[in-house]
């Protein structure tokens, strides 16, 4: 089934590991989001890439840090834990940046102790 | 003062009965409006898009007030299935999707 793969699906943390969030899609689109939801904030953007090789900031990226090998690939790193990274994470898709229809994953549950 | 703010609810309501939410954005720039819905420990999908004219999908109608800045959303007829959180969202001059809080509906028998 098309879609996109997160894993791990939730993780418990110690304060000050690193942690890679993997995130995957076989839709073959260009564009890949990676968002936080939070209890009352909905969900913040924090990194977005427009293509493979490219990557921009967004509402949310200190902390995190993202790359873009390829198409299909758009992990999302957490260098040193912090107990307000404690959130769902979600990884989003679309055909190209700005398209108003994404595609989510099921989504990451953190906690950072 | 957010973009895209909603009641965060929750809004019960009996089997049939017909509920309303609303969201208001600030951007006056913003180009394309939605709902998303997203079930209890699941990822947002699409429900419907906002337009213009206003639209209806079945049981769901969604109304837009460029005027005021807010988008409606209307269900009749409610079923234990709409039970979930309703995400309003905004498409900025930025081309980047702005998610409200979301509004919870709880459905009861």
């Amino acid at each position: 089934i098309a879609g996109i793969t997160q894993a791990p699906t939730s993780q418990i943390l110690a304060a000050g590991r690193r942690m890679t969030l993997r995130c995957t899609q076989d839709m073959r689109h260009n564009a890949m989001y990676w968002y936080r939801q939070d209890l009352g904030l909905g969900l913040r953007l924090i990194h977005y890439s427009n293509t493979a090789g490219t990557t921009g900031k967004g509402e949310v990226p200190d902390g995190y840090s993202v790359s873009r090998a390829n198409t299909d690939d758009f992990p999302l790193t957490l260098a040193s834990a912090v107990p307000s990274q404690t959130s769902v994470y979600f990884c989003a898709s679309s055909p190209s940046l700005g398209a108003n229809v994404l595609t989510f994953g099921a989504g990451s549950r953190l906690t950072v102790l | 003062r957010k973009e895209v703010e909603q009641d965060p609810g929750p809004f019960n309501v009996p089997e049939g009965a017909t509920v309303a939410f609303n969201c208001t954005y600030s951007n006056s720039a913003s180009q394309s409006f939605f709902w998303y819905r997203q079930d209890c420990r699941k990822e947002p999908k699409l429900l419907m898009s906002v337009y213009s004219s206003g639209n209806e999908d079945g049981r769901f109608t969604a109304q837009l007030n460029r005027a005021s800045q807010y988008i409606s959303l209307l269900i009749r007829d409610s079923k234990l299935s709409d039970s979930a959180t309703y995400l309003c969202v905004v498409n900025n001059a930025g081309n980047m999707l702005t998610f409200g809080g979301g509004t919870r509906l709880m459905v009861k028998p």
